[in-house]
């Protein structure tokens, strides 16, 4: 089993401020995927990254896959309410996700 | 395009009876899967249809579960003889292609919420 670890586990911050959310795991990944799930929804796909070192932006969500593709980050820049959600890397043939981070932006 | 649909959207039931759900996914998305998720952590892989063929199955899915995907369109899955611990979202997701699983996006139901008394 590849297991994808995510730290933290909760994180609750104030509008405008800036996080890091980390995916970990022991085994390297052909690619890494990022969703956002909220309250009873089904996971959105963010963001695709395949290659190792690879940062992609999308508007003030900035993510990166690591050198040795074995591990990904996800950082807001000046956080909004609309951030709040479940965050979950996935990994390989998107079968793996991660144990997800669960985001609360206040207003 | 009208997304992945997952029917019912919750179900409650008591400990012992069988219980069935239904996804239709996205119209000529040949793949499909089914993960069961509990509160506030990640979806886990149970099953992935290509087409109507069930190519992988993890061991999370007892014999107590099923799916299938008769004509390559909907899946419906069973859980029988239900236990307070298959309580979970259950999702859904569907994708388009042949090629390598990884550049396939997943496009995911709302899922099926199941309580067991």
């Amino acid at each position: 089993t590849q297991l994808l670890e995510q730290s933290p586990q909760f994180l609750s911050i104030q509008e405008g401020e800036n996080l890091t959310v980390y995916c970990n795991s022991s085994s390297v990944f052909s690619s890494l995927q990022w969703y956002r799930q909220e309250p009873g929804e089904g996971p959105v796909l963010l963001v695709t990254v395949v290659t190792g070192g690879e940062v992609k932006k999308l508007k003030r969500l900035t993510f990166q896959f690591g050198d040795a593709r074995k591990d990904s980050s996800l950082h807001i820049t000046a956080a909004q309410p609309g951030d709040t959600g479940l965050y979950l890397c996935a990994g390989g043939h998107q079968f793996y996700f991660g144990t997800g981070t669960s985001l609360t932006v206040i207003p | 395009d009208t997304g992945v649909s997952q029917n019912p959207r919750h179900k409650i039931t008591k400990r012992g009876q069988n219980v069935t759900f239904r996804c239709d996914p996205i119209s000529e998305h040949n793949r499909l899967y089914w993960y069961r998720q509990t509160l506030g952590q990640g979806p886990e892989f149970l099953t992935y249809f290509q087409n109507e063929a069930q190519l992988e199955k993890s061991r999370l899915l007892s014999d107590r579960f099923s799916a299938e995907r008769p004509k390559g369109s909907f899946s419906t899955l069973e859980i029988q003889r239900t236990e307070q611990g298959d309580s979970a979202m259950y999702l859904c997701a569907s994708s388009k292609g042949t090629g390598f699983l990884a550049k396939n996006i997943q496009y995911f139901g709302a899922g099926t919420r199941l309580s067991v008394l």
